[in-house]
C-alpha cells in the first residue's frame, strides 16, 4: 500500500530564503507525482507534475525532482516570499489516477 | 483552462438531514471525477471514483449509503451527504481529469460542511 510523507510537517522562514520541502513515497512504481498548493479553507492549485520518465520540471521559482529509485520528490522554492504561505501537498499516482496525498508542509514566510 | 466548480462553498445542516454537493468541470469533459474528504490539519483521503454513466467505486471504510454519488453527465458528479451527522462535518474537495491524459488533476475549491 503506498504511503507519502513529508517532512517538514511546518516550516517558518524569513522572506527570501530558498528552501527546499520533502515528499517520500514508500512504492516507486508510479505513474506520476504532482504537488499542489492549498491556502486556508480553499481547494488545490497544482504547481508542477513531474511524470515517471522525467526527473524534474520547473515554474518559474519553482523546481522539483523525482527520484523514483529512491522514493523521493523534492520542491525547491527560490527568493521565497510572504505570497508562498500555503500547505503543500505532494501526490503521487500509481497509474489509476487516483491520488495518494501526502501529509502536507505548512510553510509561512515572513515579511 | 481545465476549470472544476464546486457549489456550494459552505453549507451548514442540521443532523439528519441530507445534503448534496455538485462538482463541475466547466470547459471540459470529464469522464472522471473523484471526491476526497479533508479533515482540519490533515491530507486529502480519497472516498470515491465517479465514473460517468456507472456507479461509484468506493474506498475502503467508506459507507456507499451515506456518500451517494452520481454522475450523470460528463460534466456533472454530485455527492449527497445523507442523514448528516456531526461526524460528518468536514472538508469535502471533487476533482476531475481527462482519463488517457496526463493531465493535471484539476480541484474544485472544496465545500465546507457542518452538522450542527
Amino acid at each position: 500500500k503506498q504511503e507519502v510523507t513529508q517532512i517538514p510537517a511546518a516550516l517558518s522562514v524569513p522572506e527570501g530564503e530558498n528552501l527546499v520541502l520533502n515528499c517520500s513515497f514508500t512504492d516507486s512504481a508510479i505513474y506520476n507525482l504532482q504537488w499542489f498548493r492549498q491556502d486556508p479553507g480553499k481547494g488545490l492549485t497544482s504547481l508542477l507534475l513531474i511524470q515517471s520518465s522525467q526527473r524534474e520540471q520547473t515554474s518559474g521559482r519553482l523546481n522539483a525532482s523525482l527520484d523514483k529509485s529512491s522514493g523521493r520528490s523534492t520542491l525547491y522554492i527560490a527568493a521565497s516570499q510572504p505570497g508562498d504561505s500555503a500547505t503543500y501537498l505532494c501526490a503521487v499516482d500509481s497509474g489509476t489516477y487516483k491520488y495518494i496525498f501526502g501529509t502536507g508542509t505548512r510553510l509561512k514566510v515572513l515579511a | 483552462g481545465a476549470v472544476v466548480s464546486q457549489h456550494p462553498s459552505w453549507v451548514i445542516c442540521k443532523s439528519g438531514t441530507s445534503v448534496k454537493i455538485e462538482c463541475r468541470s466547466l470547459d471540459f469533459q470529464a469522464t472522471t471525477m473523484f471526491w476526497y474528504r479533508q479533515f482540519p490539519k490533515q491530507s486529502l483521503m480519497l472516498m470515491a471514483t465517479s465514473n460517468e454513466g456507472s456507479k461509484a467505486t468506493y474506498e475502503q471504510g467508506v459507507e456507499k449509503d451515506k456518500f451517494l454519488i452520481n454522475h450523470a453527465s460528463l460534466t456533472l458528479s454530485t455527492l449527497t451527504v445523507t442523514s448528516a451527522h456531526p461526524e460528518d462535518s468536514s472538508f469535502y474537495i471533487c476533482s476531475a481529469t481527462r482519463v488517457g491524459e496526463v493531465s493535471p488533476l484539476h480541484f474544485g475549491n472544496g465545500t465546507r460542511l457542518t452538522v450542527t
